[in-house]
């Protein structure tokens, strides 16, 4: 049984790039969200998807950031002119618990996205 | 969603019971309160949830008060590996799903 894929595991750009971000969840999860987190903060949700709808966006995105999930099966994450603010780990979890689930807070983390803007 | 108040670090020995409390004072009806265990440069993963009174599996135990406002978790006999950032976090069934993590506390075993 794989657990959640992220790739890449590092990459570092320069301010003004694009980069991309691709999440495998696993297999029939029909719930994944999209997670940043800086050095001594925990997780900052960004968005979620139930299948290929995206249904929760955080006002905290700005618009340089998109995501998408074709298929309901993998998604990207997408960061277009890269900031140095933007450095992080970007995570990716996934789920098919439902939210009455005695452990529906139970969501699957990938290892993560490491992302260096020079 | 319910704000979560946890100490930021604590430390413990090999061998030793930790118990990590948590305060949620505005938890509402349908909330229930899940922790998260995470490692460096791993993302988070799931320990235990509960609603109320006691819960116990494998790995740890969670203790929650009849009022609900706080709940703690307790870790026994932690050893080295056990070393990590734990998160309080409160999950209500009739949202997205989505978690709401905060700084967690920080959990030093030494030998």
């Amino acid at each position: 049984d794989t657990g959640v894929s992220q790739d890449p595991r590092h990459k570092i750009t320069k301010r003004g790039q694009n980069v991309t971000f691709r999440c495998d969840p696993i297999s029939e999860h029909n719930r994944l969200y999209w997670y940043r987190q800086t050095l001594g903060q925990g997780p900052e949700f960004l968005t979620y998807f139930q299948n290929e709808a995206q249904l929760e966006k955080s006002r905290l995105l700005s618009d340089r950031f998109s995501a998408e999930r074709p298929k309901g099966s993998f998604s990207t994450l997408e960061i277009q002119r890269t900031e140095q603010g933007d450095s992080a780990m970007y995570l990716c979890a996934s789920t098919n618990r439902g939210l009455a689930d005695t452990r529906a807070g139970e969501l699957f983390f990938g290892e993560g996205s490491r992302l260096t803007v020079l | 969603l319910a704000k979560t108040t946890q100490p930021i670090s604590m430390d413990s020995y090999e061998g030793q019971e930790v118990n990590i409390t948590c305060s949620h004072n505005n938890i509402a009806t349908n909330d229930y309160i899940t922790w998260y265990q995470q490692f460096p440069s791993q993302g988070p993963r799931f320990i235990i949830q509960g609603y109320k009174t006691k819960v116990t599996n494998e790995v740890a135990s969670l203790f929650i008060p009849a009022d609900r406002k706080s709940s703690t978790l307790s870790l026994p006999r932690v050893s080295l590996s056990d070393t990590a950032v734990y998160y309080c976090l409160v999950f209500g069934s009739g949202n997205t799903g989505k978690l709401i993590f905060g700084q967690g506390t920080t959990l030093q075993v030494k030998p």
